[in-house]
């Protein structure tokens, strides 16, 4: 079956760009909305953006500035890059396989996702 | 933006309880809404897509319905492993949103 599974830096200075990685197993990415999503210790869930196989991105206008989604065919696997990293940044970060039909996006498969915490 | 808006942010029930659970749109969304359940330190689950449908696997006890703003989340008979925390999404538009959370407590 379909698997996610994110990697990446644990921690992060303020000031640095956060790099994460999302591989995809079990199944090809040439499909659906590969998408991050990120929680705050204690706090409810912010979708970051996704990518489409196609190349296609969208972001939340917060972070547009800040944040870039690639996927990367041959790897099978989509990325984060989110720069300018502060503390209010420090969120577990997961990426989701997003299903994009007649009743809009939704999404069914979730990594494991992974904290990420901005210190110095 | 649209803005999701849950209520209650808390709720405290026994097992066997029957509840509900309210999710407020900013604007009509028609029937684009989803529930998802998280448990802690786990992902978030994906329950009910299109307001009302049960996504494969969930047990039946989960029912959602409502459309253009107001939206329902029902559990019938609260089980053991039914405590956790509950997310509206409204699956609209982009910038994807969802609701604040609702924590379903054992009383």
């Amino acid at each position: 079956q379909v698997q996610l599974q994110e990697s990446g830096p644990g921690l992060v200075k303020p000031s640095e760009t956060l790099s994460l990685n999302c591989t995809v197993s079990g199944g090809s990415i040439s499909s659906y909305f590969w998408t991050w999503i990120r929680q705050p210790p204690g706090e409810g869930l912010e979708w970051i953006g996704h990518v489409y196989y196609t190349g296609r991105t969208d972001y939340t206008p917060s972070l547009e500035r800040r944040v870039t989604i690639s996927a990367d065919m041959s790897k099978n696997e989509f990325s984060l890059n989110l720069n300018s990293m502060t503390a209010a940044d420090t969120a577990v970060y997961y990426c989701a396989r997003g299903f994009h039909g007649m009743r809009g996006w939704s999404y069914d498969l979730w990594g494991r996702g992974t904290l990420v915490t901005v210190s110095s | 933006d649209i803005q999701m808006t849950q209520s209650p942010s808390s709720l405290s029930a026994s097992v066997g309880d029957r509840v509900t659970i309210t999710c407020r749109a900013s604007q009509s969304i028609s029937t684009f809404l989803n529930w998802y359940q998280q448990k802690p330190g786990k992902a978030p689950k994906l329950l009910i897509y299109g307001a009302s449908s049960l996504q494969s696997g969930v047990p039946s006890r989960f029912s959602g319905s409502g459309s253009g703003t107001d939206f329902t989340l029902a559990i019938s008979s609260l089980q053991p492993e039914d405590f956790a925390t509950y997310y509206c999404q409204q699956s609209y538009s982009t910038p994807i949103t969802f609701g604040q959370g609702t924590r379903l407590e054992i009383k």
